[in-house]
């Protein structure tokens, strides 16, 4: 069955340390990957897509690879903050285009 | 901006209660959907619908059903609430499937 995993253990770094976050994905390989960031009690919020032939993605503070050949993503905050603090999710979309499939997340703590 | 509104952001039921979740997005997307968020396990897909009136089932659509009677509305409902759905439930919509989606802020259903 298609699978996506993420790191479950929280990732707990210093303020202005690079954050990188894992994304495995196994059996399909997606056309694209999308991160998500989710707050306490709240929904999630779509930060990037990366499609399979993009080798990396930016946007302002945020970078995300997409390795087909190790059928992974990173996902990385450089100069963290403490509102970095957050759960991230990352998702691709199985065959067919029908329905995303979300990793279980990994909850990011940086610390001031 | 998009915005995704869901009806109540806490519900407390009993066990055997039919019990409806309400979502309405403002955007005039073709696409939305239902997650259920547990800890650990990610969001998982219930059911989704392409179009007015349209549904398709997602992972895990035992013990639900939905309704779209109108573009910009999309109902999930439990048709004899049991505990084992206690959860979070996630509203999403986007206009392209392979497009990002956005959520609401969600809903915490307690089945007691």
């Amino acid at each position: 069955s298609q699978k996506i995993e993420q790191n479950s253990e929280a990732l707990n770094i210093q303020e202005g340390k690079t954050a990188t976050l894992t994304c495995n994905y196994t059996n399909y390989s997606p056309a694209y990957l999308q991160w998500y960031r989710q707050d306490p009690g709240r929904g999630p919020v779509f930060l990037l897509l990366i499609r399979e032939n993009e080798k990396e993605k930016r946007k302002e503070r945020l970078k995300v690879t997409f390795d087909t050949t190790l059928k992974q993503s990173l996902f990385h905050i450089t100069a963290s903050q403490p509102a970095d603090s957050a759960t991230y999710l990352c998702a691709w979309v199985s065959g067919g285009y029908n329905k995303l499939i979300f990793g279980a997340g990994t909850r990011l703590a940086v610390h001031p | 901006d998009v915005k995704v509104t869901q009806s109540s952001r806490y519900l407390v039921k009993r066990t055997g209660e039919k019990v409806f979740l309400e979502c309405v997005q403002d955007m005039d997307h073709e696409n939305m959907f239902w997650y259920r968020q547990d800890p650990g396990l990610g969001l998982r897909l219930i059911y989704f619908s392409y179009d007015v009136k349209m549904k398709e089932k997602g992972d895990i659509p035992e013990g639900y059903s939905v309704s779209r009677e109108k573009k910009e509305r999309f109902s999930l409902i439990l048709e004899s609430a049991s505990t084992n759905q206690t959860s979070m439930y996630l509203c999403a919509s986007c206009r392209e499937l392979d497009q990002p989606q956005h959520f609401g802020d969600g809903t915490r259903l307690s089945i007691l």
